[in-house]
């Protein structure tokens, strides 16, 4: 089945230092989310990427989509001590199986 | 408020007892999904639904069973079939298909002892 791979899985950065997540699809996707879990909560969605080479920010946030649609990324600029948390992303193939997440980076933040 | 309820926020049971966990949304969503969550293990699917009385497995749903006879609820079984089920549990809903945003619950964490 589809596999969804992310790195690193932990980063731990100077707050101020700049940080990224990279995912890797086994597959085509037909669409990648992101989300962001803080620590003891829930996962929430940040955003939904789906054209082949897609660039959007939300402010301090970029997310690309790869040209082959198998990979993505999400680079904060100037980390702040609010971004703390694990991000996931999260693929779907355009078939009847679901989203497939990947096991997510943490990202902690020294002051 | 609209949103998605899970009951209750943390569940203890014995080993080889059937747990039932509960999911409601009022989000007027088509569909639902569960999740399990592990340590670095990420978000794994165990079942989803996409329309009331059908419902499909995920990558995990051995020892797990669901209904969906309500469009607003999506109620969870652990079965005592379910070999390690210790874990943290999450509901999402969303409109109409996979392909779009997922809101998720508050979680159930479940320890069997």
């Amino acid at each position: 089945g589809q596999q969804v791979m992310q790195i690193p899985q932990y980063q731990h950065v100077q707050e101020g230092e700049d940080f990224t997540t990279y995912c890797n699809s086994s597959t085509t996707l037909s669409n990648i989310q992101w989300y962001k879990q803080r620590p003891g909560g829930h996962p929430v969605f940040l955003i939904q990427l789906v054209k082949s080479g897609e660039v959007k920010k939300q402010k301090r946030l970029t997310f690309q989509f790869g040209e082959a649609k198998k990979n993505s990324s999400l680079h904060i600029t100037a980390t702040q001590t609010t971004d703390v948390g694990t991000y996931f992303c999260a693929g779907g193939s355009g078939g009847a199986d679901g989203l497939t997440f990947g096991k997510g980076t943490h990202l902690i933040i020294q002051p | 408020d609209g949103g998605i309820t899970q009951s209750p926020k943390y569940l203890f049971r014995k080993e080889g007892q059937n747990v039932t966990l509960s999911c409601e949304q009022n989000l007027n969503h088509d569909a639902m999904y569960w999740y399990r969550q592990d340590p670095g293990q990420g978000l794994r699917l165990i079942y989803y639904s996409q329309i009331v009385n059908d419902f499909q497995k995920g990558d995990i749903a051995e020892g797990y069973s669901v209904s969906r006879e309500k469009k607003e609820s999506f109620p969870l079984t652990v079965t005592s079939a379910q070999k390690n089920p210790t874990a943290f549990y999450l509901c999402a809903s969303s409109i109409a298909s996979v392909y779009n945003e997922q809101f998720f619950g508050p979680g159930t964490r479940l320890t069997v002892l």
